[in-house]
């Protein structure tokens, strides 16, 4: 059964960083891309960054580009996301997500979701 | 600000049919397959339609998706109230070199 599972949310102060965590299980992990969205408390979803599974590209929403750095580890079967810079508005809950091709963005599995507050 | 505009509500009694519209521009829905999500309170998405009008095993035949030029639907026949939650649109854009959701409608079954 496949699963993910995030860790690393928590407060952090604006300017500061957070480095959020998630470990998937029950497929092979290299074979697929994967995601982070996040959504800000009582809002709707916001894709945050991708990363394939092959060739390792990588894509950045606006909001985030240059602050964040996404990235994978197929030996622990984790991808991470790296938040620098952070802002008030990039409080939220962030989901991992897993596409359903090595490049795809319909995502067919989620984690449970780790929340992030920012605030001083 | 989304690039997807979705009602922001949506109801029906149950056995109801319902439909959510999605409103793009060349630039994703014109362009690329649209995806469909299912958020019940309090939990993280799922996936109901990929590509427009797949659906992934598992997601009963009462959800549909199609599309036309620029804009997309969901559509949910037969509603029950377990159905009641929030539905989201998505798409890759080649112009933002991204992926983006709708602005999201809540469906309540009266």
């Amino acid at each position: 059964e496949e699963q993910l599972l995030e860790s690393g949310g928590g407060l952090a102060q604006p300017g500061g960083s957070l480095r959020l965590s998630c470990a998937a299980s029950g497929f092979i992990f290299s074979s697929y891309a994967m995601s982070w969205v996040r959504q800000a408390p009582g809002k709707g979803l916001e894709w945050v960054s991708s990363i394939n599974g092959r060739d390792y590209k990588t894509y950045y929403a606006d909001s985030v580009k240059g602050r964040f750095t996404i990235s994978r580890d197929h030996s622990k079967n984790t991808v991470f996301l790296q938040m620098k810079s952070l802002r008030h508005e990039d409080t939220a809950i962030y989901y991992c997500a897993k596409g359903i091709t090595m490049t795809g963005v319909a995502y067919d599995y989620w984690g449970q979701g780790t929340l992030v507050t920012v605030s001083s | 600000q989304s690039v997807l505009t979705q009602p922001p509500s949506a109801s029906g009694t149950p056995g109801q049919r319902v439909t959510i519209s999605c409103s793009g521009s060349s630039s994703n829905i014109g362009s690329n397959t649209v995806d469909w999500y299912q958020q019940l309170p309090g939990t993280a998405p799922k996936l109901l339609i990929y590509a427009d009008n797949q659906r992934p095993s598992g997601v009963p035949d009462r959800f549909s998706g199609s599309k036309s030029g620029t804009s997309a639907s969901l559509a949910i026949s037969g509603l029950q109230s377990e159905d009641e939650a929030d539905y989201y649109c998505a798409a890759w854009d080649d112009s933002l070199n991204g992926y983006v959701f709708g602005t999201g409608t809540k469906v309540t079954v009266l």
